[in-house]
């Protein structure tokens, strides 16, 4: 069973702070994703990245995939409280299946 | 586009009950996921279904539970003589067919399953 981990498991910020999450695993997958799930509802996916190394950016939040395609990261600047919510990372093998990390529980403090 | 569907959202039985959940995809998918959920944790993969397969139900209890993706109609996740621990949330994803899939899912908004 592929594990992927994310830390820190909870994080409390002030508005306007920089964080970073992170997602690892020792398996290599195709693809990874992050969803950010708000209490009471489903994941919602954020962004996928593909290739190794790769760099993406979604407004103020930066998503990078490790070159050897086993971890990610994500990074928000200038934390707003709109950003609270569980975010999850999910590797995707091959066109099945995806495996999802044990979440990061970020909430941010106005 | 209608989303994923899931109902009910909220289900509450007693130990022994059953519990039926159901779930219609996206238009155009055909492709179902089921997760589970216990509260403060990620999502726990079930089973992964297509219309009237089973292609991988590695994350299912061995006991009590069995889902199902008809020919026509939702998908069904089933859990016979509920017990407190099945008390979760279950999520239901779809993804469309092989070919135009990029391993993303879009979720429902879950249901919930109180065992009392």
């Amino acid at each position: 069973t592929q594990l992927l981990e994310q830390s820190p498991q909870f994080l409390s910020i002030q508005e306007g702070e920089n964080l970073t999450v992170y997602c690892n695993s020792s398996s290599v997958f195709s693809s990874l994703q992050w969803y950010r799930q708000e209490p009471g509802e489903g994941p919602v996916l954020l962004v996928t990245v593909v290739t190794g190394g790769e760099v993406k950016k979604l407004k103020r939040l930066t998503f990078q995939f490790g070159d050897a395609r086993k971890d990610s990261s994500l990074h928000i600047t200038a934390a707003q409280p709109g950003d609270t919510g569980l975010y999850l990372c999910a590797g995707a093998e091959g066109n099945e299946k995806l495996t999802f990390g044990t979440g990061t529980r970020l909430t941010i403090i106005p | 586009n209608a989303g994923v569907m899931q109902n009910p959202r909220h289900l509450v039985r007693r130990r022994g009950q059953e519990a039926r959940l159901r779930c219609s995809p996206m238009k155009g998918h055909s492709h179902v996921y089921w997760y589970r959920q216990l509260p403060e944790e990620g999502l726990k993969f079930m089973v992964y279904l297509q219309k009237e397969n089973i292609i991988d139900e590695s994350g299912m209890p061995k006991e009590r539970f069995s889902a199902e993706f008809p020919k026509e109609g939702p998908s069904i996740l089933r859990i016979q003589q509920v017990v407190r621990g099945d008390s979760a949330a279950y999520f239901c994803a779809s993804s469309p067919p092989i070919g135009r899939n990029t391993g993303e899912l879009f979720f429902g908004e879950g249901s919930r399953l109180t065992v009392l």
